[in-house]
């Protein structure tokens, strides 16, 4: 089956901790992306790579870091300066070119705090 | 950059009933708008999508309206059932331009359909 995995489901972190979250997609889209859901807030931008190995910062860039070796995959690191981890993060992929742009989403992973 | 405003923020409807939840945008560049499900626990499906050279789509029991002069967009949904419960967002675009791909979403609306 096609589509976008995320892993863990649910996910643990403690103070001062960098944890990771993992995407891999097999649509073979070019572009990927990392949204954060909070409550009440709709979905924020956070990075986003349109081809392997370049990647830009989104709206709430500030304690996150990603890499893009892969076309696959682009796994998203919450670091310790992130001091309100606490959210629903969402990956997404689309086609680059394409001009409908139509987002693929993950399931997701919850991230919460110990 | 652009701003989404969605209303309601929730919406409770008796099955068979229609439900209409309309949104607004700032970025006269924005020509993509998409509509999103999201059922709990999972991420949000694109249901449908207008482009801005088009004022309204329809595919089945849903459709999108938009009108570019004063910038805002609306879902449809007709003869709700249970099954339609979720939360919904709008989102917006500039597809093709210096914002490509990066969708700017509304705030959700969490609709509740009533057997």
């Amino acid at each position: 089956d096609g589509g976008i995995t995320q892993s863990p489901k649910y996910l643990f972190r403690k103070e001062g901790q960098n944890v990771t979250l993992s995407c891999e997609q097999n649509l073979n889209h070019d572009a990927m992306y990392w949204y954060r859901q909070d409550p009440g807030q709709g979905l924020r931008l956070i990075y986003y790579s349109q081809i392997v190995n370049d990647f830009q910062k989104g709206d709430i860039a500030e304690g996150y870091s990603v890499s893009r070796e892969k076309k696959e995959s682009f796994p998203l690191t919450v670091t310790s300066a992130q001091k309100n981890p606490t959210a629903f993060y969402l990956c997404a992929s689309s086609m680059f070119g394409d001009s409908d742009e139509k987002l693929f989403f993950g399931s997701g992973t919850q991230l919460s705090v110990l | 950059g652009e701003n989404v405003e969605q209303h309601p923020s929730t919406l409770s409807v008796q099955e068979g009933d229609s439900a209409v939840i309309k949104c607004t945008y700032s970025d006269s560049a924005s020509n993509y708008f998409p509509w999103y499900k999201q059922e709990l626990g999972k991420g949000p499906q694109l249901i449908i999508d207008i482009r801005s050279n088009v004022g309204e789509k329809k595919d089945q029991r849903i459709a999108v309206t938009l009108n570019k002069t004063a910038k805002h967009f609306s879902l449809h949904i007709t003869e709700t059932q249970p099954e339609d419960s979720a939360v919904y967002f709008c989102a917006a675009s500039d597809a093709g331009g210096t914002s490509y791909g990066k969708l700017t979403f509304g705030q959700g609306t969490i609709l509740t359909v009533h057997p």
